[in-house]
């Protein structure tokens, strides 16, 4: 089965510091991994997504993520937070099916605030 | 282009009474999906149609949800009769790809069942 674990529900930081958000996975098939952002009272936009090949993968607005199998991680970065930054960040997973299947399981999300 | 269009934005009605809930797709696209997300459980899928056929609907919670797509540009996600657990944002995305994953949200609906 699959699952997604985001740690830290609300995260915290200053303007311009480094935002790291984690997420741990669960996966029976070698999964997709994927990254969505949703802003206030909007649906969710993809920002990146692993599927195979080079495993840091590069997305919208400055976000990276890295694929680390042996840690089962995929944490997304941003070397400078944006005030515009702020919103909440859902990692998520596909499967069971198998990789690039529609079905997605969705982590709980992490709520990002920059301070400024 | 207009994204995915979803109406009503907020709907509060009483417990009991019939709700719709509707979305329009992005032109072209082929594969609908509409999720529920709600504070304890996170994001739901509910049900993923594929040219207009669902083709799974075993997230939908019990017979009082059913949803239709009659065409390629509508689909409609109807609760009756409505409890106060249905409480929730209902979210409705489309893709270009069959089988692929959503990538186009709604901005959602918001549901208050009092």
């Amino acid at each position: 089965a699959q699952s997604v674990t985001q740690l830290g529900s609300h995260v915290s930081v200053s303007e311009g510091a480094l935002v790291l958000l984690r997420c741990n996975y669960s996966s029976s098939v070698p999964p997709y991994l994927f990254w969505y952002v949703q802003y206030p009272n909007q649906g969710l936009q993809l920002l990146l997504k692993y599927t195979t090949g080079a495993t840091l993968v590069k997305g919208i607005n400055g976000f990276e993520a890295e694929f680390k199998k042996s840690e089962t991680s995929f944490h997304l970065t941003k070397p400078s937070a944006h005030m515009s930054d702020a919103a909440e960040y859902f990692c998520a997973v596909s499967g069971p099916s198998g990789a690039g299947s529609y079905q997605l399981t969705f982590g709980k999300g992490t709520k990002l605030s920059v301070i400024p | 282009d207009a994204g995915v269009i979803q109406s009503p934005r907020h709907e509060v009605t009483e417990m009991g009474q019939e709700v719709t809930l509707r979305c329009k797709p992005i032109s072209g696209h082929n594969s609908l999906f509409w999720y529920r997300q709600t504070m304890m459980r996170g994001l739901e899928l509910l049900i993923y149609f594929n040219n207009n056929v669902p083709i799974d609907d075993s997230g939908m919670p019990e017979d009082r949800f059913s949803a239709k797509m009659p065409n390629a540009s509508f689909s409609t996600l109807k609760i009756q009769p409505s409890e106060p657990r249905d409480s929730a944002v209902y979210f409705c995305a489309s893709s270009f790809e069959t089988g692929s994953l959503p990538q186009h949200f709604g901005d959602g609906t918001r549901l208050s069942i009092l």
